[in-house]
C-alpha cells in the first residue's frame, strides 16, 4: 500500500540553525501539506501546496519557513533559521484532489531546537 | 473559522468495554477525518468519513453532517486502542486548498 514516507525521523539542532525536512508524497497525489504538533497540543495547518505554488499558509509559517518541491518526488520544508518554540512535530501529508478526497500522513519528523 | 470540539477530552476505559468519542463542528464541510495518534506519535489514519457511517473491525464511525457531528465508535477496547484520537475537517466553501482543522483531541486509556 502507498505512503508518505519522511526522514528523518528525529533532527535535534541549534538555535539559529538551518533544517531541511523532507517528504515523498504519495506518487499520484497532487496536493502536498505541512502541518505541526507541539508537544501535548492539537495538530495545526502550516501550509498547502499544489501545482508548484503555495495555495494556503497559515500565520505561523512566517518568512523563516518555505516549502519546495525540488523533483518530481520530494516535497521539502525549510525552517532558515530555527527558534526554541519551533520544537515540534512536523508531518508531511498527500491527497490527490484538495476538496472530498482523504489526506494520507507520513509518520512525522520529530524537530529538536536547542 | 471553523470550531472542531471534541469530547471527552479524556477517556479511561477497562480492557473490554465499548466508548463513543465525539466531534462538534462548526460550520460545514468538505471533508471529515479521524486519526489515532500512536505512542510513538504518528498519526494513523482511521476514516475519511465527511458524511455517512463506516466501519472497519471493531471501529465505526457515522458523521452527521447536517447537524455537525461525528462520532467515533470504538468496540471491544483492547489496550492497543490507548493514545490520542483526533477529529479534523476542511470547512466548505472555504479556499478549497484542503486546509484541515484539528481538534484538540480525546486521550483514550485503555487498562489490562
Amino acid at each position: 500500500e502507498p505512503e508518505v514516507t519522511q526522514t528523518p525521523s528525529h533532527q535535534v539542532t541549534q538555535m539559529g540553525q538551518e533544517v531541511i525536512l523532507r517528504c515523498v508524497p504519495i506518487s499520484n497525489h497532487l496536493y502536498f501539506y505541512w502541518y505541526r504538533q507541539i508537544l501535548g497540543q492539537k495538530v495545526e495547518f502550516l501550509v498547502s501546496f499544489y501545482n508548484n505554488e503555495i495555495s494556503e499558509k497559515s500565520e505561523i509559517f512566517d518568512d523563516q519557513f518555505s516549502v519546495e518541491r525540488p523533483d518530481g518526488s520530494n516535497f521539502t520544508l525549510k525552517i532558515r533559521s530555527t527558534k526554541l518554540e519551533d520544537s515540534a512535530m512536523y508531518f508531511c501529508a498527500s491527497s490527490e484532489m484538495a476538496v472530498y478526497n482523504e489526506q494520507f500522513f507520513g509518520p512525522g519528523t520529530r524537530l529538536t531546537v536547542l | 473559522g471553523i470550531q472542531v470540539e471534541q469530547s471527552p477530552p479524556d477517556l479511561i476505559l477497562q480492557e473490554g468495554a465499548n466508548s463513543t468519542l465525539r466531534c462538534n463542528f462548526s460550520d460545514s464541510v468538505n471533508n471529515l477525518q479521524w486519526f489515532h495518534q500512536n505512542p510513538w506519535g504518528q498519526l494513523i489514519n482511521l476514516f475519511y468519513i465527511p458524511s455517512g457511517t463506516k466501519q472497519n473491525g471493531r471501529l465505526s464511525a457515522t458523521t452527521v453532517a447536517t447537524e455537525r457531528y461525528s462520532l467515533l465508535y470504538i468496540s471491544s477496547s483492547q489496550t492497543t486502542d490507548s493514545g490520542v484520537y483526533f477529529c479534523a475537517v476542511e470547512r466548505k466553501y472555504s479556499s478549497n486548498t484542503g486546509k484541515l482543522i484539528f481538534g484538540q483531541g480525546t486521550t483514550l486509556q485503555v487498562k489490562p
